[in-house]
């Protein structure tokens, strides 16, 4: 059965850093690019970075880019954000999830969601 | 910045049939935006139903199809039964592995 487990979401200051990792079993990893996604308290689903599934192109969107660091490690099935300037703006949970279509066919969609680790910045 | 346009809330009656719409400031949603939806209920995370515009995954019930509606994406749930009351997102492809999400609809069956 394929899942995602997330970690590493807590309080954290505003400026400061964290890192957020998301552990995969039931599928090849390697063969998936995987998404990054946050809901802030009571708003709506912002896509916020993918990474494809060899490593060779990652993606942020604009309200992150420069701040956030998208990275996998096949080796151990998962994937991370490494998460700096933090801003009160930044609370949310973050969820990972992993592309339906394998290799380079990610823009097929989402298909398997994490249960989303909560950040806090405050 | 590309924003993609979602009914805030739409309101249907149980056994009805309601169309939700997903719109990108960038112009018409195609079948090259691939686009997805997502249904989302309190506390949990979101649970997807479709993608690429029209294809249902396997625990997608068969009352809920995808389409190209004119210029956007829909969603249909035909014969609404009460459990179906919840959030839905679009999520459309724009190239380049960028992606965005609409706002999303909250969906109330009364």
């Amino acid at each position: 059965q394929v899942h995602l487990v997330e970690s590493g979401g807590g309080v954290v200051q505003p400026g400061r850093s964290l890192r957020l990792s998301c552990a995969a079993s039931g599928f090849t990893f390697s063969n998936y690019a995987m998404y990054w996604i946050r809901q802030g308290p009571g708003k709506g689903l912002e896509w916020v970075a993918i990474m494809w599934y060899d490593g060779s192109d990652k993606r942020y969107a604009e309200s992150v880019k420069g701040r956030f660091i998208i990275s996998r490690d096949n080796s151990k099935n998962t994937v991370y954000l490494e998460m700096t300037t933090l801003r009160v703006e930044d609370t949310a949970v973050y969820y990972c999830a992993k592309s339906i279509g394998s290799g380079r066919f990610h823009y097929y969609g989402v298909d398997v969601w994490g249960q989303g680790t909560t950040v806090s910045v405050s | 910045q590309t924003v993609v346009t979602q009914e805030p809330s739409l309101t249907v009656s149980p056994g009805g049939t309601v169309t939700l719409t997903c719109s990108s400031s960038t112009g018409a949603v195609t079948t090259s935006s691939f686009a997805n939806w997502f249904q989302q209920k309190p506390g949990q995370p979101p649970r997807p139903l479709i993608y690429t515009t029209s294809n249902k995954h396997p625990w997608t019930p068969a009352r809920f199809s995808g389409s190209l509606l004119g210029d956007k994406a829909a969603l249909t749930l035909s014969d609404v039964q009460p459990e179906d009351e919840a959030d839905y997102y679009c999520l459309l492809y724009f190239g380049a592995s960028l992606s965005v999400f609409g706002g999303g609809t909250k969906l109330t069956v009364l």
